[in-house]
């Protein structure tokens, strides 16, 4: 079975703090992606990465940053907490798509509350 | 960009048909996917469509027509654990999916 584990289910940290949230995939992925998901929003693209030290904008990057040292892991970095960063955060992974199939693997996300 | 659009919530009993509409506006379209999600829990993959017509695996199927830019899910015999979200997603040419912004699928015995 995939797994895509994150580090933390809970997050609550204050105004203006550096956050780390962690990725990690088991079935050596090479895609690696981060959203956001909000409520009557569904799920945004924030960044993703296609391999180690690669990686892309999404729709939403304002205010993220992302790091791929390995291909297992893959970080959010939010620099400077806003309240409007209160969001459940969700990591997914997917090996490369065939021309009938595409799968994303998705972690059991992180609530962060930005106080 | 992209563009999803689901119902926003479904109420069905269970054992009925219930059938979940998307249409989509994307550039380098690819393939039409559908996720599950109960509450509190992870995106679960569904199904995968890159060509036109049904797919079909066991209670769930899903249609594509690249050429109406539309797709459906379709749930038979609903039971009461298929209560959850559904989202659409379109993936695009760099393996990125956009989401719609789910349909809340309700069972009531």
């Amino acid at each position: 079975d995939v797994k895509v584990t994150q580090s933390s289910r809970y997050l609550v940290k204050r105004t203006g703090e550096k956050v780390f949230l962690e990725c990690v995939q088991d079935m050596d992925h090479e895609n690696m992606f981060w959203y956001r998901q909000d409520p009557g929003l569904g799920l945004r693209l924030i960044y993703f990465s296609y391999d180690v030290k690669m990686k892309e904008k999404g729709d939403i990057p304002e205010g993220y940053s992302v790091s791929r040292e390995k291909k297992e892991r893959f970080s959010l970095i939010l620099e400077s907490a806003s309240t409007n960063q209160t969001s459940m955060y969700l990591c997914a992974s997917s090996a490369l798509a065939t021309s009938s199939s595409y799968e994303q693997y998705f972690g059991p996300g992180t609530r962060l509350t930005v106080t | 960009g992209q563009s999803l659009e689901q119902p926003s919530e479904v109420t069905a009993v269970e054992g009925a048909i219930v059938q979940i509409n998307c249409t989509y506006q994307t550039s380098g379209f690819y393939g039409l996917s559908w996720y599950q999600q109960h509450d509190g829990g992870a995106p679960t993959f569904l199904s995968y469509n890159a060509l036109d017509g049904l797919e079909e695996t066991g209670r769930f199927s899903s249609f594509l027509s690249r050429s109406d830019s539309y797709g459906y899910l379709l749930l038979q015999e609903l039971q009461m654990k298929d209560s959850a979200s559904y989202f659409c997603a379109a993936r695009s040419n760099d393996y990125k999916l956009s989401f719609g912004a789910g349909t809340t699928v309700t069972v009531r015995a």
